[in-house]
């Protein structure tokens, strides 16, 4: 699976838009954009995923560059609530049974 | 559709003592897993099962166990408990990789071993 950069810490105010990004330069063609976030004591929590096209769904919009070389998660009004780590990965369509491998994320610290 | 659940949510052990974890889901998946976070750490995979009476070994295995009972059961086993094995545990679930895979976590166990 190819390796993903992210930003260790980002900060954005209440009701604002929050647009955490992703490098992956390395990244294959049969290889997916995930993301995930992690808020403080609780499991992790699947957002969204994408392969090239943009994606959306009730929790947030994903943003793939046309090379595919990064992404960016956009969570359009954020709360208190979305403050968590969010994990970037990347990942083949037929990754079998091993496992996900949450890097170090983002953390996402929302001000009111 | 209570997704996955995890039992207990907090354990005290002291050291030697043995306990097992419990983890089920209820969305017919085949592949569980189980995770360990220690504080400020990523998630490392302990153990993992592709589908009812498989189970293969992940990341740090050693000092558990773990028994794959049915589709909907995936336990972990720690025979003799070290306080190295303070730890938060997760266990997941997996959607089938031709529909765009997904791991559901549970709720963890908050596991102190004294």
């Amino acid at each position: 699976d190819a390796k993903t950069t992210q930003p260790p810490s980002m900060d954005c105010a209440e009701g604002r838009a929050a647009n955490l990004p992703c490098n992956h330069s390395t990244i294959s063609g049969n290889e997916y954009v995930y993301w995930y976030r992690q808020i403080h004591s609780q499991g992790p929590q699947y957002i969204i995923h994408g392969l090239k096209n943009n994606e959306t769904n009730e929790m947030a919009s994903l943003i793939i560059t046309e090379d595919r070389k990064s992404s960016t998660l956009i969570l359009p009004h954020a709360t208190l609530r979305d403050t968590a780590v969010y994990y970037c990965i990347v990942r083949g369509r037929n990754s079998g049974n091993t496992p996900l491998v949450f890097g170090k994320g983002t953390r996402l610290s929302v001000i009111a | 559709n209570a997704g996955v659940t995890q039992t207990p949510k907090f354990q005290v052990l002291k050291t030697g003592q043995s306990m097992t974890l419990q983890c089920a889901q209820d969305m017919n998946h085949n592949s569980m897993y189980w995770y360990r976070q220690d504080p400020g750490m990523g998630l490392r995979l302990i153990y993992y099962s592709a589908s009812e009476g498989t189970t293969d070994k992940g990341e740090v295995p050693n000092g558990y166990n773990v028994s794959r009972l049915n589709k909907r059961e995936f336990s972990l086993r720690l025979e003799s408990a070290a306080p190295s094995q303070t730890s938060v545990y997760f266990c997941a679930s997996k959607t089938p990789d031709y529909i765009g895979e997904t791991q559901y976590f549970g709720p963890g166990t908050r596991l102190l071993v004294l």
